[in-house]
């Protein structure tokens, strides 16, 4: 199994550009999170699903829109980048809310 | 509201010293409590957990006791190894909701 992926693991975007990262999962997980980690300030939510079709925001969506499309599959978009938008991506999976969640390898992406 | 305040870093040890990581949390209810590790240049993978309270979790020599009465959930390990490297992560999952809060990150180094 390849537990979970990520695509691509680096980026350069300019200002108002979009983009979307893609996460990938084969362990047949419910539960898929976003999350961006900036140093100083640990992992921080961006959007979550708990199911093929449905998305919820977390702490920090704005910005950032998601879709669940396939149960396996998770994406991130940036319709319009912006620097503040810098950091490392990560994407997790688990099966339900209380299980361990298994992240994939992040995505560090760059707005100049 | 809820957040994780964990031990600030970095810290650096010798080979074989005793490490400590404090972490305490402020959540409603019984939260189920976590510390993930992550090395250089990867995802995050969980390193133990407990999900009430005095459960103690332990994971290749770490160790961390839930205490309820004084909201910690302290990390620990006898002796540690350059192989230890890394960041260590303390988060919780509280009954209210559907995900995990992390603290900022503690960045360990140990030295041969």
């Amino acid at each position: 199994n390849a537990g979970v992926t990520q695509t691509p693991k680096f980026r350069v975007l300019k200002t108002g550009q979009s983009m979307t990262l893609l996460c990938a999962q084969d362990m047949n997980h419910e539960y898929m999170y976003w999350y961006r980690q900036d140093p100083g300030m640990g992992l921080r939510l961006i959007h979550y699903s708990v199911g093929e079709g449905t998305t919820a925001k977390g702490e920090v969506p704005d910005g950032y829109n998601v879709s669940r499309l396939k149960k396996q599959n998770f994406l991130l978009g940036l319709e319009s980048a912006a620097p503040s938008q810098t950091s490392v991506y990560f994407c997790a999976s688990s099966r339900t809310e209380i299980y361990e969640q298994y992240f994939g390898p992040g995505t560090r992406l760059t707005v100049t | 509201g809820n957040s994780v305040t964990q031990m600030e870093g970095p810290v650096t040890l010798s080979e074989e010293a005793f490490l400590t990581i404090n972490c305490t949390y402020t959540a409603t209810g019984y939260p189920s409590l976590f510390w993930y590790v992550q090395y250089p240049g990867e995802g995050l993978q969980l390193l133990l957990k407990a999900t009430k309270a005095d459960d103690k979790g332990s994971n290749k020599g770490f160790e961390a006791t839930y205490r309820k009465e004084t909201t910690s959930f302290h990390l620990e390990k006898g002796s540690v190894q350059v192989s230890d490297s890394a960041v260590y992560f303390c988060a919780f999952l509280s009954g209210s909701a559907r995900q995990l809060t992390f603290g900022s990150g503690t960045q360990l180094t140990v030295l041969p």
